[in-house]
């Protein structure tokens, strides 16, 4: 299993433009979710899902959107990025008989100038 | 609502010298605790996890952490560091759905040789 799948890597954006962080995972974890990892804020939560064309929002949500249409793929999407979602971007899964542990992505780490 | 605090943001020390990393909690319910890890320019991973049952939790590559409930605490410990072991460490708190998780603002142990 590959696990759980982030692209880009890396990205910079200048401000106003839109963008989609990808996000998929092989496990068929029902639960998904994004962070994001500011220095000295830990991790906080934007959006989840617990399924299929279920979604919700987190603690941070305002100016992403996000869409669940597979189990696999959870893109999520930045619509008129601002400085301020300079950040680095963690998708995380949970599913399967370990269903207490959060399996993370390598991160996206985005810039917008 | 729930938080995390983890006070030290740096914690340095020597090769095979003991390390306790500290995290305090506050919820007004059952929770359950996990320490995560963080490698240069990686996802987090699960290092150990209190769900219920013995207060001493042992996880992966030697480390352990003790849960205390009168004091709220879930520090975690290694009686000898390795130059691997360098990395970020995040405490987290969960009560209820997966969506209820909280993360500390994370501690950065730094091994010298």
């Amino acid at each position: 299993n590959a696990g759980v799948t982030q692209t880009p890597k890396f990205q910079v954006l200048k401000t106003g433009q839109s963008m989609t962080l990808q996000c998929a995972q092989d496990m068929n974890h029902e639960y998904m979710s994004w962070y994001r990892q500011d220095p000295g804020m830990g991790l906080r939560l934007i959006h989840y899902s617990v399924g299929a064309g279920i979604t919700d929002q987190g603690e941070v949500p305002n100016g992403y959107n996000v869409s669940r249409s597979t189990t696999e793929d959870f893109p999520l999407r930045l619509l008129s990025a601002a400085p301020s979602q300079t950040s680095v971007y963690f998708c995380a899964s949970i599913g399967g008989s370990n269903t207490d542990t959060q399996y993370f992505g390598p991160g996206t780490r985005l810039t917008v100038l | 609502a729930q938080s995390v605090t983890q006070l030290d943001s740096q914690v340095p020390v020597f090769e095979e010298a003991p390390v306790e990393l500290r995290c305090n909690y506050s919820s007004s319910v059952s929770v359950y605790l996990f320490w995560y890890v963080q490698y240069p320019n990686q996802g987090l991973q699960l290092l150990l996890k209190y769900l219920s049952g013995s207060t001493l939790v042992k996880g992966i590559n030697g480390f352990e952490a003790e849960f205390n409930k009168s004091q709220t605490s879930f520090h975690l410990r290694k009686p000898s560091v390795h130059i691997s072991d360098t990395a970020e460490y995040f405490c987290a708190v969960r009560s209820g759905g997966y969506q209820k998780v909280t993360f500390g603002t994370g501690t950065k142990l730094q091994v010298i040789p």
